[in-house]
């Protein structure tokens, strides 16, 4: 079955502690994104990726990093978490061009930084 | 950059009834497409339809259906026969069309409530 794994799906941090979010996808897909879901914002980008070791800037960049040492993985790094990056993540991927058209996302990652 | 307004952040209908989302979306790009999102509680993303930029011809899937008008940047969502099952976030996001990503930009969300 195609998808887009996140992990964990719910977590409670406290300021200033390293946190990581995985994302795995079984598609073989070129392209994958972060996305934060925030009341009235909609959903804003992270950060991209759009291969191995190819990763570059969104939005809302941050306070994150990200890395792609492989494929099918593409964690969400939050070095020193702060409250105002408690938010609902998304993980995406997607292969590229006109094909990219069908987005799978995650099934999202409550992240509440006390 | 690409703006996309969602200019109701909430709207209501009775059941059975039809009701309409707005969206416009502000782009120098001729090629491109646009989508509706639905987010149920359960905060999954939910593709509802999806229209090219360069089809005239208005998508439309079962009981959704979509007014492109691309002069204009408006692309709104009429869903028909509202279920209680449709009740949720709906968001519009644009995506351009280029070899390198796939990146979509989302509108703030529509809260649509169904009525019994």
């Amino acid at each position: 079955e195609a998808q887009v794994t996140q992990n964990p799906r719910y977590l409670i941090t406290v300021t200033g502690k390293k946190l990581t979010v995985t994302c795995s996808q079984n598609m073989n897909h070129e392209y994958m994104s972060w996305y934060r879901q925030d009341p009235g914002l909609g959903l804003r980008q992270i950060y991209y990726s759009m291969n191995v070791e190819v990763t570059d800037k969104g939005d809302v960049p941050e306070g994150y990093k990200v890395s792609r040492k492989e494929k099918r993985n593409f964690p969400l790094i939050l070095e020193s978490p702060s409250p105002n990056q408690t938010s609902l993540y998304f993980c995406a991927s997607s292969l590229r061009g006109r094909a990219g058209n069908t987005i799978y996302f995650g099934e999202g990652s409550w992240l509440t930084v006390v | 950059a690409q703006t996309v307004t969602q200019s109701q952040p909430e709207m209501s209908v009775q059941e059975a009834e039809t009701v309409t989302l707005s969206c416009t979306y502000d782009t120098s790009e001729s090629d491109y497409y646009l989508f509706w999102y639905k987010q149920p509680p359960s905060r999954q993303m939910i593709l509802v339809i999806r229209q090219e930029a360069y089809k005239q011809q208005n998508a439309t899937e079962n009981r959704f259906s979509v007014n492109f008008q691309k002069a204009a940047k408006s692309f709104s969502l009429k869903i028909s026969d509202s279920q209680l099952g449709d009740a949720a976030m709906y968001f519009c996001a644009y995506r351009r069309t280029e070899t390198s990503g796939s990146r979509l930009t989302f509108g703030e969300g529509t809260q649509l409530t169904v009525n019994p």
